[in-house]
């Protein structure tokens, strides 16, 4: 069975800064994709980002972008220019692909703060 | 296009009593999961369905049954509710369980608390 870590339960940033928020994930497989999901204080699940694990080319989706070490099993999600409405909690996701659907890995998360 | 939707959102419950939480998805998916979210805790699979009469379980299914009588709705039972259970429940759904050709998609959540 696969893990994920992350190992930040709270960060705090003022607006317009750079943030990280770091995950790392176990598993045997070769073959799997990564998510980043944030969750609002609405609840709502949002897919921010995602990577397959056969592509070396890191996820960019306008200010996310993630930082893929395969070898390191390594997943670091970088937000850029930070806005308040990125206050959320921020959850690192894991997906096998081969052996059968089952469902996605969460880690713990990660509450992010940005400060005015 | 309504997506994943989740009733109820709130629910409160005695220990021992039973309900149903509902989920339904109008996009002809066909893997749907539900998941428990706790404090400290991130989401966790409860059970998930790869199509229709074909249900499975995820990391943490007792105390809870599942079944797929269509393709549009899984509805997870709680036959006999315990204070553990108290959890925000999510239930989600894709095209498969198995590609990127989708995301997956959530409701809104259920708030579950039982006294």
């Amino acid at each position: 069975a696969q893990t994920v870590t992350q190992s930040q339960p709270e960060m705090s940033v003022q607006e317009a800064e750079t943030v990280t928020l770091s995950c790392t994930y176990d598993t045997s497989e070769s073959n799997y994709y990564l998510f980043w999901y944030k969750q609002p204080p609405s609840r709502q699940m949002i897919l921010v980002i995602r990577q397959e694990a056969y592509k070396q080319q890191n996820a960019t989706e306008n200010r996310f972008s993630v930082n893929f070490q395969k070898a390191a099993k390594s997943f670091s999600l970088k937000i850029s220019d930070s806005q308040l409405g990125d206050t959320a909690m921020y959850f690192c996701a894991f997906m096998n692909t081969g052996g059968g659907a089952d469902g996605l890995t969460f880690g713990k998360g990660t509450h992010l703060i940005i400060q005015p | 296009n309504a997506g994943v939707t989740q009733t109820p959102k709130f629910q409160v419950l005695k220990t021992g009593q039973s309900m149903t939480l509902q989920c339904a998805q109008d996009m002809n998916h066909e893997y749907m999961s539900w998941y428990r979210q706790d404090p400290g805790m991130g989401l966790r699979l409860i059970h998930y369905s790869v199509g229709a009469g074909i249900t499975d379980q995820g990391e943490v299914p007792n105390g809870y049954n599942v079944s797929r009588s269509t393709t549009e709705d899984f509805p997870l039972r709680l036959l006999s509710a315990a204070p553990s259970q108290t959890s925000v429940y999510f239930c989600a759904s894709s095209y498969s369980g198995t590609t990127m050709n989708t995301e997956a998609f959530f409701g809104q959540g259920t708030r579950l608390t039982v006294v």
